[in-house]
């Protein structure tokens, strides 16, 4: 069974300083996605960001970039810049496609971020 | 991305009664996926509902307590049955965009007395 561990169960950091939050994960299967999701107190989850495992290039969206090692199973999110509004909890999920690239999350346990003025 | 609306987005009950959530999405869809996030925890997967066949349900969540309705691809409802306090929890839904990107409902934030 897979498993994904966030070790950092809360972190903070000044605005317009970089962070980053850490995730491993335990796998056999070779095909597969990994995500980083925020969960701000609306309770919204929105996607930050997406990695196939089958790509070696780490992933960014804006602010927001991932260090993907494979080999090692870990899977990081660097945020750069930090706003205010980035200030939620960030839940790094796997996921195994139980068809085309369709699957169900396994969530890590969550990183409360807070951002400081 | 998909749209996807739940109703009620809250709702306080009685143990021992039960409560159907709606999940709604602006697109078809082949996969939905129902979540419950205890307070304070991280998501736990209740069941895969595909439309036109059952529900496959996790390991710790059986029928009987979360029944599941697929009845088209925009839709499902999950019902959480003779409820207690232990499943006071947000409930969400969310859809594969087929493109390896899944979204996610606003929740429904349950308590139950």
């Amino acid at each position: 069974a897979q498993t994904v561990t966030q070790s950092q169960p809360e972190m903070s950091v000044q605005e317009a300083e970089t962070v980053t939050l850490s995730c491993t994960y335990d796998t056999s299967e070779s095909n597969y996605y990994l995500f980083w999701y925020k969960q701000p107190p609306s309770r919204q989850m929105i996607l930050v960001i997406r990695q196939e495992a089958y790509k070696q290039q780490n992933a960014t969206e804006n602010r927001f970039s991932v260090n993907f090692q494979k080999a090692a199973k870990s899977f990081s999110l660097k945020i750069s810049d930090s706003q205010l509004g980035d200030t939620a909890m960030y839940f790094c999920a796997f996921m195994k496609p139980l068809t085309g690239s369709q699957g169900n999350l396994i969530f890590g346990k969550g990183t409360k971020l807070s951002v400081k003025p | 991305s998909a749209v996807i609306s739940q109703k009620p987005s809250r709702d306080i009950c009685q143990r021992g009664t039960s409560l159907t959530i709606q999940c709604q999405v602006d697109s078809q869809v082949t996969m939905m996926f129902w979540y419950r996030q205890q307070p304070g925890q991280s998501l736990t997967l209740i069941a895969t509902a595909n439309q036109g066949s059952e529900a496959t349900y996790e390991s710790g969540f059986v029928i009987d307590k979360f029944p599941i309705s697929r009845p088209n691809l925009t839709f499902s409802t999950l019902t959480v049955s003779n409820m207690s306090p232990e499943d006071s929890s947000i409930y969400l839904c969310s859809v594969d965009d087929r493109l390896g990107e899944q979204f996610f409902g606003p929740g429904t934030r349950l308590t139950v007395l």
